[in-house]
């Protein structure tokens, strides 16, 4: 079974220009979830969907990021503009929740975003 | 609210030797706790859960982890390590709720032969 699929594995960019994230859930899977990792901060979420829908969206950093969920097989995550401080590697993970979130979480391998 | 403290951000074994990984939790109620592993330039995989069920969890690749609620501690364990275990290790502690999922620090396994 295909796990959960990002793309690009690796962006390279220059401060100001703007960058896309693509994710691709586990078929079935009924929500998904956006991680930031860096060595300072850790893993932080920043915004997960349950049914396409953003259910909390309170760890974005600031108006330059957003997310989308057009459809149940694809979400994207946009910085616009992109700053150095924006590099990490952003990670999308998907899980199937029915009456409650169990935590289980089925992650990709990562985005890698060095931002110049 | 709750929060994992993992008391080690670097645990250095020898191939063969046992494994002790060290996770604290803080939770307001009766917790849901995994263990998550990461390997290198790879997204984190589930190892093992506790949910109120048995206190001794038993994961993939025969490590195992032991619910201590008087000692607010979910240690992971293995008997023997493996030149593949070598990874970072995540404890995660659940709230209630889609979103609260709370990621400890890491702490990263070095294996030598």
């Amino acid at each position: 079974d295909a796990g959960v699929i990002q793309s690009p594995r690796h962006e390279v960019t220059e401060m100001g220009q703007e960058v896309t994230l693509r994710c691709k859930p586990i078929s079935g899977h009924n929500s998904l979830f956006w991680y930031r990792q860096t060595m300072m901060r850790g893993l932080e979420l920043l915004i997960y969907f349950n049914n396409n829908v953003p259910i909390d969206d309170s760890g974005m950093p600031e108006d330059r990021f957003s997310a989308k969920m057009p459809n149940a097989s694809f979400s994207t995550l946009k910085i616009q503009p992109s700053e150095p401080r924006d590099s990490a590697v952003y990670f999308c993970a998907s899980s199937r929740t029915g009456v409650m979130f169990t935590g289980e979480l089925f992650f990709g391998e990562g985005s890698r975003l060095t931002v110049l | 609210a709750q929060s994992v403290t993992q008391l080690d951000s670097h645990v250095s074994v020898s191939e063969g030797t046992p494994v002790l990984l060290r996770c604290n939790y803080s939770s307001s109620y009766s917790p849901s706790l995994f263990w998550y592993v990461q390997h290198p330039n790879k997204g984190l995989q589930l190892l093992l859960k506790y949910t109120s069920a048995a206190t001794l969890v038993k994961g993939i690749n025969g490590f195992e982890a032991e619910f201590k609620k008087s000692e607010t501690s979910f240690h992971l364990t293995k008997p023997s390590a493996h030149m593949s275990d070598a990874a970072e290790y995540f404890c995660v502690v659940k709230g209630e709720g889609y979103s609260t999922l709370t990621f400890g620090k890491g702490t990263m396994l070095l294996v030598s032969p």
